[in-house]
């Protein structure tokens, strides 16, 4: 158990419609890193946030969004989904500002665009 | 041609070999990943290494700065060890870690 938890682990929607993703970091951690894992592309950078502020952005679309709250959890936000938005979405907490620091990941979640 | 690369892409071996899984990258890093991801999804950092090698009970992770190479050895191999093990860099001034497609190892008892 890393310590990072995810919720849901599992999502089911259609086309169109919106879907958020939470995160919990481990005790202590003040950075959040958003990952999204699809067959065709395999592991992908999203977003990192960094004690509630934006630190880096990678391939993230415009139709998602991501927040860091004040209690440090984060939510990932996924807007007008599309069947090739299926995927699983990890997130990932460490101590640290710098992403060369050691990370943990969460369980995932798996979300499937029917 | 994906900026990380790892070989071989699938592997299977019988319990008790010696694994080395390979992963080169093109540029400059500040640091290198060895994760691991189980049939139920769930990833596992192993190692974080930005020189030299590291151990961590049958898991060993060496890198080669001048070479931009990196590999990761499983020695006497065991079945639990089936999973896909994935390398990810960090690139010198970039903000954005960069994974491999992932190396798929399965060992048969």
């Amino acid at each position: 158990d890393s310590g990072v938890t995810q919720t849901p682990k599992h999502l089911i929607t259609a086309t169109g419609q919106r879907v958020t993703l939470r995160c919990s970091p481990r005790s202590g951690d003040l950075s959040v890193y958003w990952y999204q894992q699809s067959l065709d592309q395999g592991l992908q950078f999203l977003i990192q946030y960094y004690n509630g502020e934006e630190r880096a952005k990678g391939n993230i679309l415009e139709r998602f969004s991501a927040q860091q709250f004040p209690d440090l959890h984060s939510e990932l936000n996924l807007s007008s989904l599309e069947l090739g938005d299926s995927a699983l979405y990890f997130c990932a907490s460490s101590g640290q500002q710098n992403r060369a620091a050691e990370q943990f990941f969460g369980p995932g979640t798996r979300l499937t665009v029917l | 041609k994906n900026e990380v690369e790892q070989s071989p892409q699938n592997l299977t071996a019988q319990e008790g070999e010696f694994i080395t899984i390979n992963c080169s990258y093109s540029v400059g890093i500040s640091a290198l990943h060895w994760l691991q991801q189980h049939p139920g999804g769930g990833i596992v950092s192993l190692f974080m290494l930005s020189s030299g090698k590291k151990k961590h009970g049958r898991l060993i992770a060496t890198i080669n700065i001048q070479e931009k190479h990196s590999s990761l050895h499983i020695t006497a191999s065991h079945p639990r060890d089936s999973a896909v093990y994935i390398c990810a860099v960090r690139y010198q001034g970039a903000q954005k870690l960069v994974f491999g497609q992932g190396t798929r190892l399965t060992i048969n008892p």
